[in-house]
């Protein structure tokens, strides 16, 4: 398994609708978790961290699964300015770095 | 509040120029700065990291090299410059190695 991995998507939902993420990870010891949102040819911005079971800010939800190493972040009400790419950010093997996934691509429509 | 600061912002170079990017953290001491590249259509490579004046730690042996001069200036050079050295340069500050970073708004570099 690889450290990190995303579905690079993209995701192409309208206005409204609810979307999920999921990201898988290979290091079992993780204990903080973190979601970035990146706009084309812009830095990335954290989103939400991620420390426990899981984490909620108004329509954005990340959720863990510890069992399964998996975190997911689920939209709801899609807004036009939601459409980005979210990148899936966990500790490496060592703890001595952060990786990032190469992030999903959210498009949303009216 | 803490701020970082990149510039230039975009830089076209020839092959085999030299390069020097300047990021600087404002608001917080002792920070931990990093620099990472972000290829077309790819994620984040962590280059080089550092944890204090001096300290440098490169993540990717390269014909890069970083310095930090200042506790809060953070420094990526090239002697001579690739095709693949092209990319999104940015600097992030944090105050753990694997806690949250705050990115800089970045330096697009295109070598031709």
């Amino acid at each position: 398994r690889k450290e990190v991995e995303q579905d690079p998507g993209p995701f192409n939902v309208p206005e409204g609708a609810t979307v999920a993420f999921n990201c898988t990870y290979s290091n079992s010891a993780s204990q903080s978790f973190f979601w970035y949102r990146q706009d084309c040819r812009k830095e990335p911005k954290l989103l939400m961290s991620v420390y426990s079971s899981g984490n909620e800010d108004g329509r954005f939800t990340a959720q863990l699964n510890r069992a399964s190493q998996y975190i997911s972040l689920l939209i709801r009400d899609s807004k036009l300015s939601d459409s980005a790419t979210y990148l899936c950010v966990v500790p490496n093997q060592a703890g001595t770095a952060l990786i990032f996934g190469k992030g999903t691509t959210l498009s949303v429509s009216s | 509040s803490q701020t970082i600061h990149q510039w230039p912002a975009t830089l076209v170079q020839p092959v085999g120029s030299p390069l020097s990017l300047e990021c600087t953290v404002e608001g917080t001491s002792n920070p931990n700065l990093y620099w990472y590249r972000q290829a077309a259509g790819r994620g984040l490579q962590l280059l080089f990291y550092s944890v204090g004046i001096g300290q440098i730690s490169s993540e990717v042996p390269q014909n890069l090299s970083a310095s930090r001069p200042q506790d809060r200036q953070f420094i990526l050079s090239s002697k001579k410059l690739l095709l693949s050295d092209s990319g999104f340069y940015l600097c992030a500050w944090g105050t753990l190695r694997t806690d949250t970073q705050y990115f800089g708004p970045g330096t697009r570099l295109t070598v031709l």
